[in-house]
């Protein structure tokens, strides 16, 4: 069954440094996003992408985010310099439909 | 603006028992409300989706859900618990605006509990 990849799975880094996670998409999806989790709260939408650009962002997808689709298969989610509130699980989520999303397994990250 | 609340943060049922987890939504369009659950260490699995067809919806492990427009509400139901159904279960809502990205909002999840 096709899925969802996410990489890295954990990742931990110090305050100020820059963070990339990467997300490998089901292959005829077209729409792809990506959510946070902070620990013990709900699942918050950050952002969307299709067709190459951004569709809709959220008030946590601040100057200090950025998405792109470099070559056509990853997604990737870039944090420039981290806080330690951005600590928690990241999902890609990706759909060929709108709204029928198949989420990853989730990249941890832990600010220090 | 959408929004989700999921009633009882912790639902402890016995096994074999009735599965009830409430959501309640707050939609200016027309919906389209998905169940969501997550097993520990693992992403989130759908379980069912309504998107304006039939009311009643049935998703994998014998879960099924009802939109009722008249009480904003798409509550999750399974006849029989399992010690496997214990995990977070995650009501969420989007709307179809045609662009085709709109991103769901999550309710704050519920805990699903066996007991023995």
């Amino acid at each position: 069954e096709p899925e969802v990849t996410q990489t890295p799975s954990h990742q931990v880094t110090q305050m100020g440094q820059e963070v990339i996670l990467r997300c490998v998409p089901i292959s005829n999806h077209l729409y792809f996003y990506w959510y946070r989790q902070i620990l013990g709260q709900k699942v918050e939408f950050l952002v969307s992408f299709y067709n190459n650009e951004i569709s809709e962002k959220s008030e946590i997808f601040d100057d200090q985010f950025s998405v792109e689709r470099p070559d056509g298969s990853n997604f990737t989610l870039k944090i420039r310099s981290t806080k330690l509130e951005d600590s928690a699980m990241y999902f890609c989520a990706t759909a060929r439909r709108a709204g029928e999303l198949f989420f990853g397994e989730g990249s941890r990250l832990t600010v220090l | 603006a959408q929004s989700v609340t999921q009633l009882g943060s912790h639902v402890s049922v016995s096994e074999g028992a009735l599965v009830l987890l409430r959501c309640n939504y707050s939609s200016s369009v027309p919906p389209y409300l998905f169940w969501y659950v997550q097993y520990p260490n693992q992403g989130l699995q759908l379980l069912l989706k309504y998107t304006s067809a039939a009311t009643l919806v049935k998703g994998i492990n014998g879960f099924e859900a009802e939109f009722k427009k008249s009480e904003t509400s798409f509550h999750l139901t399974k006849p029989s618990a399992h010690m496997s159904d214990a995990a977070e279960y995650f009501c969420a809502v989007t709307s179809y605006s045609g662009g085709g990205a709109d991103g769901l909002t999550f309710g704050k999840g519920t805990h699903l509990i066996i007991q023995p």
